[in-house]
């Protein structure tokens, strides 16, 4: 366990709709990042938000909205889906720059 | 922009032996950090080693260490006595410090293959 949760773990849903990642840092951590990696693909920074405002935004498209709350906790908002956003969509948090990155165990959405 | 680029789409290697994936990366900072991150068929992002630009010596984590040559923009990792469990991808990630706020930038990857 990475300390970074990640639910649901899988996720199946019908192109239009709307869904919500969630994602709980690592205890102490202020910072939260959103990557996307799609089938055999890198990883595509989509957001950052730090101690619960956004940092920096990537490729991250319109119909897609995220948020961290109080308690550090942060969702990942995905609407109007579509075939290519199925993918592997990881959380992951920092205490600072220089250590890196925890991930979590990242959710699996298939767009049907 | 900063930039990462791994030019091995695929290693193999086989079972104790020691292989080194590539990586170059650009940039115009002085101050960033250097990572290699696994990620195994669970798919599972695991930190491997981390380096800091602004420290020469290469950074060393048991089986795994990096050579760092910062002129040339290169940081690559060599895995020495491989194992079953190293088969998996392999990615490079880059921090820029400063005003990046932590944002890393990934290399596509290398996929290791180890042989018994």
């Amino acid at each position: 366990d990475s300390g970074v949760t990640q639910t649901p773990k899988h996720l199946i849903t019908a192109t239009g709709q709307r869904v919500t990642l969630r994602c709980s840092p690592r205890s102490g951590d202020l910072s939260v990042y959103w990557y996307q990696q799609s089938l055999d693909q890198g990883l595509q920074f989509l957001i950052q938000y730090y101690n619960g405002e956004e940092r920096a935004k990537g490729n991250i498209l319109e119909r897609f909205s995220a948020q961290q709350f109080p308690d550090l906790h942060s969702e990942l908002n995905l609407s109007s889906l579509e075939l290519g956003d199925s993918a592997l969509y990881f959380c992951a948090s920092s205490v600072d720059q220089g250590r890196g990155y925890t991930f979590g165990s990242g959710t699996r959405l298939t767009v049907v | 922009a900063q930039t990462v680029t791994q030019s091995q789409p695929e290693m193999s290697v086989q079972e104790a032996e020691t292989v080194t994936l590539s990586c170059t990366y650009d940039t115009s900072e002085s101050n960033y950090y250097l990572f290699w991150y696994k990620q195994p068929p669970s798919r599972q992002m695991i930190l491997v080693i981390r380096q800091e630009a602004y420290k020469q010596q290469n950074a060393t984590e048991n089986r795994f260490s990096v050579n760092f040559q910062k002129a040339a923009k290169s940081f690559s990792l060599k895995i020495s006595d491989s194992q079953l469990g190293d088969t998996a991808m392999y990615f490079c990630a880059f921090n820029a410090g400063g005003t990046s706020y932590g944002k890393l930038t990934f290399g596509q990857g290398t996929i290791l293959t180890v042989h018994p």
